[in-house]
């Protein structure tokens, strides 16, 4: 079974300038999670889809992030303008089932995002 | 949503057993306890999860005490590779009720 695929898996872009995530997940799994991790933290959950519609946006940085999910399959988060403080790796994850993020998750590689 | 408590760090060393334990005091009813394994450069990876008394693996052991308040993950004979961050989570999984939040986890380091 192929695992979660991300792409690319580093950038490097100046601030103010913007950045696109790609996100496959597995296949048939309905439930599909952007996480944002910085250096030396936990994964901190950033927007959570379910089939193409949003479950939990809440700790989504809605001025400059945003999130798609066309055809419930791949996603794509956005970033614009990017700021110094977003310099982070973004994991993507994706579940079978429905249900919080506390259902078990399968992870990406992650897009490692320095932003000079 | 339940907060989680995990020391930052723990050192072992190769073929003994490691116990990581994770506080929730607010745990609710319906809430379940997962675990996840971190290594460098990777996306956590699902270790284990349980609702109550002993749940066991073929890498891991939880256990979870009668009042679900704390819970330890077991790991036997651990090996170099099982060099990692470990991370309690506790959420309702049956549905979209409160959230489910990673802590800053447990950096695990095994010693030759």
């Amino acid at each position: 079974e192929a695992g979660v695929a991300q792409s690319p898996r580093y950038k490097i872009i100046e601030k103010r300038q913007s950045v696109a995530f790609w996100c496959n997940p597995i296949s048939g799994h309905a439930t599909l999670y952007w996480y944002q991790q910085i250096l030396g933290q936990g994964p901190k959950l950033l927007i959570q889809f379910q089939n193409n519609g949003v479950v939990d946006d809440s700790q989504l940085p809605k001025d400059r992030f945003s999130a798609e999910r066309l055809k419930g399959v791949d996603s794509t988060l956005k970033i614009q303008p990017a700021k110094l403080e977003d310099s982070a790796v973004y994991l993507c994850a994706s579940s079978l089932k429905r249900g919080t993020a506390a259902y078990e998750q399968y992870f990406g590689p992650g897009t490692r995002l320095t932003v000079t | 949503l339940a907060k989680t408590t995990q020391p930052i760090s723990m050192d072992s060393y190769e073929g003994q057993e490691v116990n990581i334990t994770c506080s929730h005091n607010n745990i609710a009813t319906n809430d379940y306890i997962t675990w996840y394994q971190q290594f460098p450069s990777q996306g956590p990876r699902f270790i284990i999860q349980g609702y109550k008394t002993k749940v066991t693996n073929e890498v891991a052991s939880l256990f979870i005490p009668a009042d679900r308040k704390s819970s330890t993950l077991s790991l036997p004979r651990v090996s170099l590779s099982d060099t990692a961050v470990y991370y309690c989570l506790v959420g309702d999984i049956n549905t979209n009720a409160g959230k489910s939040t990673f802590g800053d986890g447990t950096t695990l380091t095994v010693k030759p």
